[in-house]
Parts: C-alpha cells; structure tokens; sequence
C-alpha cells in the first residue's frame, strides 16, 4: 500500500467501549499528526509526533490517548468517549515536523458515539 | 492567535468557467506559509497549492494560481477551467513559528455541468 493508511473506516461505540484507531505511513515521513474534523468547524490538531517523540497535546482530553511505537505508525486509543466525539479523525504525516512540509492524510475514520 | 477565516461556505461555479475561493488570516509574524488543501467528497485531503510569505510571487499549479496580498493578509485560490473533479471542500491553512497548521473552517465547491 502506499501512502497513509487508517482502519477502521467507520466505528461506532458505546461511551463505556474501549476501541483504537490505527494509522500507518508508508513514505517514510518521521512526522505524524492526528485530527478531529468536525463538519462545519476548522480541522482540529489534536497530537503531533516527531521521531516518534509526542511534541504536541492540544488540551486533548485524556479520554483520547495516542501511541506511536515507531515512525510508521500511530494509534489512537478511546475510551469512555462522550456523543461530541462523534467525527472524523483524520491522521496526516510530513517529512518533519518543521518547515511548512506538505502533510499527507489518510482517509479518515468516521467514528460515532452512541 | 493566529487564525483564519473562509468567508465562503459554499461556492458554485460553471464547468468550464472560473472561480476564485477567499482566505484572509490574521497574524504578527512575518515568515510563514500558506495552503490550500482539497478534500473530495469521501476522499482523502490533497494539497493543492503552497506559498512561502518571503516570496512575492504567487504561486501556480496548472489551473490554480493564488492572489497572495501580505499586507492585506489575503490569500485566494483561484480555479482556472473549472471541471468536475473539481468539486470539493476546499481548505485555507496558516503554518508559522507555532509549528502547526491553523485551518479555515473550509469553502464547499459545487461545479455545475
């Protein structure tokens, strides 16, 4: 596969699941990022990873918790997540961190909190 | 804060025809980058276009070219030969020494055959 990938596509929930979104780059980028786009409102950075380093926590709530276990992949975890979290969560990856690199993003997860 | 703003949240334009999408962003700094990023319905988001502030002239890519007005802090896309695969929203993002990207809230772009 090339590009950035994500799976699931669609999720849906309870507020008491536990789930995780996968991410995986494959352009040998050293820079990940997650998104929350909600319709109508500006994307939201949500975690930035550089070197696999967390360099970024946008006040995220700590019902959201990344990982990123190498340069290739990020996960997001989720737990007791509220119906706002409903969106879509988009995961981007750039040559670095720095130097307004063109970040390429995968397709998105649509997830849905019932 | 840095932010910017998409004054159009909805455009519809004539296959064939041209259209210009509005961005303005609000800012202290003097070095720093602008995009436009297109995102197809259900589709991943692609860069279209990107300017660096320190050079003057705007930027193109085929049918796109920008209007880049620093002084104004304007930055509009404008699609030349409009087609199909043109509709889409279509994002304004602001990247400064805060090392993030600040986005529009995005201009939906309707082409009617």
């Amino acid at each position: 596969e090339t590009g950035v990938t994500q799976t699931p596509r669609h999720l849906v929930m309870g507020m008491t699941n536990k789930k995780s979104l996968k991410c995986e780059q494959h352009l040998g980028h050293n820079a990940m990022y997650w998104y929350k786009q909600s319709a109508k409102k500006p994307l939201e950075l949500m975690f930035v990873y550089n070197f696999k380093e967390q360099t970024e926590n946008n006040s995220v709530p700590s019902r959201f918790s990344p990982e990123c276990p190498n340069s290739s992949h990020l996960f997001l975890h989720l737990h007791t997540l509220q119906p706002e979290d409903s969106a879509l969560y988009l995961c981007a990856s750039s040559q670095e961190r720095g130097g307004g690199n063109e970040q390429f993003f995968g397709p998105g997860t649509r997830l849905t909190v019932l | 804060a840095q932010t910017v703003t998409q004054s159009q949240p909805e455009m519809s334009v004539q296959e064939a025809e041209t259209v210009t999408l509005s961005c303005t962003y609000d800012t202290s700094e003097s070095d720093y980058y602008l995009f436009w990023y297109k995102q197809p319905p259900s589709r991943q988001m692609i860069l279209v276009i990107r300017q660096e502030a320190y050079k003057q002239q705007n930027a193109t890519e085929n049918r796109f070219s920008v209007n880049f007005q620093k002084a104004a802090k304007s930055f509009s896309l404008k699609i030349s030969d409009s087609q199909l695969g043109d509709a889409a929203m279509y994002f304004c993002a602001w990247y400064g020494s805060n090392y993030q990207l600040i986005w529009g809230a995005g201009t939906k772009l309707i082409i009617k055959p």
